[in-house]
Order: C-alpha cells, then sequence, then structure tokens
C-alpha cells in the first residue's frame, strides 16, 4: 500500500510558540491532503482538505489564522500550529488520496501522527 | 452531516472468541466505508476497505460487511488473540473523500 509520512511524532512546545508538522505521500502523488485532530477519548474530527496549489478548506470551528496549512508540492503538505495554547493538545494526524487512482471510492492513507502538547 | 456511531464503546473477551463490532451511519450516500486499527497513542492501520457497491470485505481473520441501505456496517474477528487489543474505527467517506469517523470500540483479548 502506499506510505505517508509524517514528521515529527511527537513534540512537547511551549505556550506561545510555533509549531510545525509535515505530511508526505512517499511513493505516490497526493492531490489532496485532509488533517485530522483527535482530542483523548474522542473520535478523530476533520479539520481541513488541502490541495495542492491552493488555499485549505477548514470545517467550522477551526480557526484558519491558528493552523496554517500549506499543499505546496504533490508529496508536501504542512500544518503550522501558531501561536499553541495548553488546549492545542492533542493527535493530529494526516491523510493523503493518490492522485494517480482516479476512480472514487479510493482508500485514504494515513501518516503515524503527532502528539502535540503545549505546556 | 454525516454522523457515525460504533457499538460497543468497549470490549473485553477471553482469547479464542469471535466477536462483532457493529458500525451505523445517518447518511447513505456513502462512496466507501473503512475500518481502522489504533493503538495507544499510535497512528492508524487500515483494515478492511468496502466500496460503496460491495457487500463485504475479508483478510484473514478479519470480515466486514456492509449494508448501505441500512446504514450499518460490522466487523467480524474470528478466533480473537491477546494481540488484536486495540481501538477499531469505522469511517465513511462522503463527498470530498473526507473521512468521519466513530468514536471507536476499545477491544481487550485477555489470555
Amino acid at each position: 500500500g502506499a506510505v505517508v509520512s509524517q514528521h515529527p511524532s511527537r513534540v512537547i512546545c511551549k505556550s506561545g510558540t510555533s509549531v510545525k508538522i509535515e505530511c508526505r505521500s512517499l511513493d505516490f502523488q497526493a492531490t489532496t491532503m485532509f488533517w485530522y485532530r483527535q482530542f483523548p477519548k474522542q473520535s478523530l474530527m476533520l479539520m481541513a482538505t488541502s490541495n495542492e496549489g491552493s488555499k485549505a478548506t477548514y470545517e467550522q470551528g477551526v480557526e484558519k489564522d491558528k493552523f496554517l496549512i500549506n499543499h505546496a508540492s504533490l508529496t508536501l503538505s504542512t500544518l503550522t500550529v501558531t501561536s499553541a495554547h495548553p488546549e492545542d493538545s492533542s493527535f493530529y494526524i494526516c491523510s493523503a488520496r493518490d492522485k494517480g487512482r482516479v476512480i472514487v471510492g479510493t482508500e485514504a492513507f494515513f501518516g503515524q501522527g503527532t502528539r502535540l502538547t503545549v505546556v | 452531516k454525516q454522523e457515525v456511531t460504533q457499538i460497543p464503546a468497549a470490549l473485553s473477551v477471553p482469547e479464542g472468541e469471535n466477536l462483532v463490532l457493529n458500525c451505523s451511519f445517518t447518511d447513505s450516500a456513502i462512496y466507501n466505508l473503512q475500518w481502522f486499527r489504533q493503538d495507544p497513542g499510535k497512528g492508524l492501520t487500515s483494515l478492511l476497505l468496502i466500496q460503496s457497491s460491495q457487500r463485504e470485505q475479508t483478510s484473514g481473520r478479519l470480515n466486514a460487511s456492509l449494508d448501505k441501505s441500512s446504514g450499518r456496517s460490522t466487523l467480524y474477528i474470528a478466533a480473537s488473540q491477546p494481540g488484536d487489543s486495540a481501538t477499531y474505527l469505522c469511517a465513511v467517506a462522503n463527498s470530498g473523500y473526507a473521512l468521519n469517523f466513530g468514536k471507536g470500540t476499545s477491544l481487550l483479548v485477555t489470555p
């Protein structure tokens, strides 16, 4: 199956600083990448949809100025949590779909996730 | 808005038992449904993908069924093993291909 690499796997940062999370598709091109967030004992919730070369689409309630998404190439999307606060501590995970598989219903491939702790 | 519900929230069984995890969804206009496994503090491992036109998929001891019209899916695990202990997530893809996840079923298989 296709491989999605997410980095870092864990990060601890001070309140007020910014953190960048990278999501790479290693062996396929991803026109679209998705960013999810998971709080403890909750389901994964979609934060935003990232399309290569265009602005990301954010879900309701997700602050676009706080969670900056850049999808500059077909293999890389980044999520930057700006001015992080303790309530941003969560598990962030990205997903990508293979551009080469044009039929609907293609499988979603996930990165390993990033555990963010803001102290 | 698609809502995905998983029952039970938690399950504990002795090794060797067959078990069924349930997933229901409110909007039947789906593209596909995926079952994932998530180990504590880890990412997602895709187990089975069922396209909207399919009724079931099998992989080893796992069998997933899909009844789109009634908005239900089940994941059947045969001859459970302690290594199967994890959280199992059901996720549904509607238009746009983003996934809507249930809260998961936390499975513990005891030796």
